[in-house]
């Protein structure tokens, strides 16, 4: 069965500096990974996903197979990326096609 | 155009009572989810639905009951509420299973 890790379950930053929210996963087929967001008062919303290969709000993630993560990166975090960030992987085939298995989530906190 | 929209935002049970929970979205969807989100635990797939008709298990389905009502709706059950289902429950929907989820803004459920 698939699994999301997100090993850190708060992360703390000061605006201005680099952040890195950690996804490690394990699938054994070829996984389609995705970052949603969800801000204080808000839905939950995708971010970005690996096959767009694009930068949303100055956030990228790179899909590692080798080392199966999908961190999520920033060079420079605002205050206004403060929120809950979840990893969630899509199977692309199988008994659970389709279906989203996310992780456990990361709250990130960027300090002004 | 309101997106995924849930009933109600708030609900106190007390154990053995029973309820459902409203979820609508008017973007023409096919697809429809039920997910729970617990603190540590991530958000996890209950039921859904790929198309109207059809409705099959998530990872999460014991204690719950769903009904496709038509295509706009999805409805969640529990026939005898338990303290273990005191969560945050979320409705999404999806063009197709293979398309990105809009997520509704949430139902909190305490059950004593």
């Amino acid at each position: 069965a698939q699994r999301v890790t997100q090993p850190e379950k708060l992360l703390s930053v000061f605006k201005g500096a680099p952040v890195e929210l950690k996804c490690n996963y394990s699938y054994s087929g070829s996984p389609e990974l995705f970052w949603y967001v969800q801000y204080s008062r808000q839905r939950l919303q995708l971010l970005l996903r690996h096959i767009s290969r694009e930068s949303i709000k100055g956030f990228t993630a790179d899909l590692n197979k080798g080392e199966t993560s999908f961190h999520l990166k920033k060079p420079f975090a605002q205050e206004e990326d403060s929120a809950m960030y979840y990893c969630a992987l899509r199977q692309a085939g199988g008994t659970s096609y389709g279906k989203l298995t996310f992780g456990q989530g990361t709250i990130l906190t960027v300090h002004p | 155009n309101a997106g995924v929209t849930q009933t109600p935002k708030f609900q106190v049970l007390k154990t053995g009572q029973s309820m459902t929970l409203q979820c609508a979205q008017d973007m023409n969807h096919n697809s429809m989810y039920w997910y729970r989100q617990d603190p540590g635990m991530g958000l996890r797939l209950i039921y859904y639905s790929a198309s109207e008709g059809t409705t099959d298990k998530g990872e999460v389905p014991n204690g719950y009951n769903v009904s496709r009502l038509n295509k706009r709706e999805f409805s969640l059950r529990l026939e005898s509420a338990a303290p273990s289902q005191t969560s945050v429950y979320f409705c999404a929907s999806s063009a197709g299973l293979r398309d990105t989820q809009y997520f509704g803004p949430g139902t909190r459920l305490t059950v004593l």
